[in-house]
């Protein structure tokens, strides 16, 4: 059981560079969602998606992009990586429509700015 | 907005003892409740939920009762195993469901 599978697991990005952060899911999920974990700060939401070709905002978007262009794939990227940026990533999938539906998260990917 | 406080951190047991942490939240509407786990190196997972005030949810012998009148949603365990060592984290749902707000986790470490 694959579930949900995030690629790389740690990255070292230096200030300006830009990457993307993969994410796909084998449960046929239509909620797809990436959080960052910070020290103190729990897991903040920076952009969900409901299906394919729709994305929304989270809590903590500016610097990231999302797309959505099929059901399994949802790649978060930096454009201009900053030090703020340095975090753990994780993907996150559930059925939409099911307000209290649990939530499956990938193992996380942890990137480094410098 | 939503927002979601967990008890301060880190609590350290020795095996056999009671766990509570504390949890407490401000929604607007009738959010649903829900406490996930993260143990080492993993991502985290759902280790119970109640979605109506009164509810109580349990697995794993934790619970934790969906209290409006406090705004709480304490997380407790009768006796805890070094196996419970994890950090865990209150979170809420608004109506949609598509936005969870999580409180900042408090880290268990559960001594022999």
């Amino acid at each position: 059981n694959a579930g949900v599978t995030q690629t790389p697991k740690f990255q070292v990005l230096k200030t300006g560079q830009s990457m993307t952060l993969q994410c796909a899911q084998d449960m046929n999920h239509e909620y797809m969602s990436w959080y960052r974990q910070d020290p103190g700060m729990g897991l903040r939401l920076i952009h969900y998606s409901v299906g394919a070709g729709i994305t929304d905002q989270g809590e903590v978007p500016n610097g990231y992009n999302v797309s959505r262009s099929t059901t399994e794939d949802f790649p978060l990227r930096l454009l201009s990586a900053a030090p703020s940026q340095t975090s753990v990533y994780f993907c996150a999938s559930k059925q939409a429509g099911e307000k209290t539906g649990e939530l499956f998260f990938g193992e996380g990917s942890r990137l480094t700015v410098l | 907005g939503n927002s979601v406080t967990q008890m301060e951190g880190p609590v350290t047991l020795s095996e056999e003892a009671f766990l509570t942490i504390n949890c407490t939240y401000t929604a607007t509407g009738y959010p649903s409740l829900f406490w996930y786990v993260q143990y080492p190196g993993e991502g985290l997972q759902l280790l119970l939920k109640a979605t109506k005030a009164d509810d109580k949810g349990s697995n794993k012998g934790f619970e934790a009762t969906y209290r409006k009148e406090t705004t709480s949603f304490h997380l407790e365990k009768g006796s805890v195993q070094v196996s419970d060592s994890a950090v865990y984290f209150c979170a809420l749902t608004e109506t949609s469901g598509s936005r969870l707000t999580f409180g900042e986790g408090t880290q268990l470490t559960v001594n022999p």
